[in-house]
């Protein structure tokens, strides 16, 4: 079964602070995916990978960075945390459009 | 540009049979996807069909297909409280990107 993990289930950070959100997938897909889903608005594609050191913005990127320096890893990172960042994080990698999500992580920006 | 639409609540007695219903505008979808995501925890891919398919049947679940009208649903027969969850609808065009559109969700709560 494929597995894709993310660092943490729940993390609180301050404003202003830089937050960093893992992802890892263990089945050597070359694409992986950050959404943010919040109550209402359904799953917004933040940036995707195609490949390492690959990144393309999705729909909503302001505010966020990513890094992909090894295939399995993807991370998403917050330069300076604002509290209209706190929202669900979903990671997702994929094989010919069948997406595989982690767990999430549930963010909130005190 | 793309759209998928999906109505946002379902209410179904434990033991009916339950109907989500989505609509796409993109006629060029080749994948259509139904996702499931329980409280507290990520998507999980239910089942999908492609474009040239009109229905897929895995257990309990059928998917039908209507091309001409973009409608996509899924029946869960002999719903279950374990079915309670959000279900989304997804479509992709397929290519090297298999990006997916999703819809909002649809939370279905199955009464005992």
């Amino acid at each position: 079964d494929v597995k894709v993990t993310q660092s943490s289930r729940y993390l609180v950070k301050r404003t202003g602070e830089k937050v960093f959100l893992e992802c890892v997938q263990d089945m050597d897909h070359e694409n992986m995916f950050w959404y943010r889903q919040d109550p209402g608005l359904g799953l917004r594609l933040i940036y995707f990978s195609y490949d390492v050191k690959m990144k393309e913005k999705g729909d909503i990127p302001e505010g966020y960075s990513v890094s992909r320096e090894k295939k399995e890893r993807f991370s998403l990172i917050l330069e300076s945390a604002s509290t209209n960042q706190t929202s669900m994080y979903l990671c997702a990698s994929s094989f010919r459009g069948e997406q595989y999500f982690g767990p999430g992580t549930r963010l909130t920006v005190t | 540009g793309e759209d998928v639409e999906q109505s946002l609540f379902l209410s179904v007695r434990e033991g009916d049979s339950s109907v989500i219903n989505c609509t796409y505008t993109d006629s060029s979808s080749t994948y259509l996807y139904w996702y499931k995501q329980e409280p507290g925890a990520g998507l999980q891919l239910l089942t999908y069909i492609f474009s040239n398919m009109d229905m897929k049947q895995d257990q309990r679940l059928t998917v039908l297909l209507n091309k001409k009208d973009k409608h996509l649903s899924l029946r869960i027969a002999d719903t279950q409280t374990g079915d309670s969850a959000i279900y989304f609808c997804a479509e992709s065009m397929g290519g090297g990107s298999y990006i997916p559109t999703f819809g909002r969700g649809t939370s279905l709560i199955v009464h005992p």
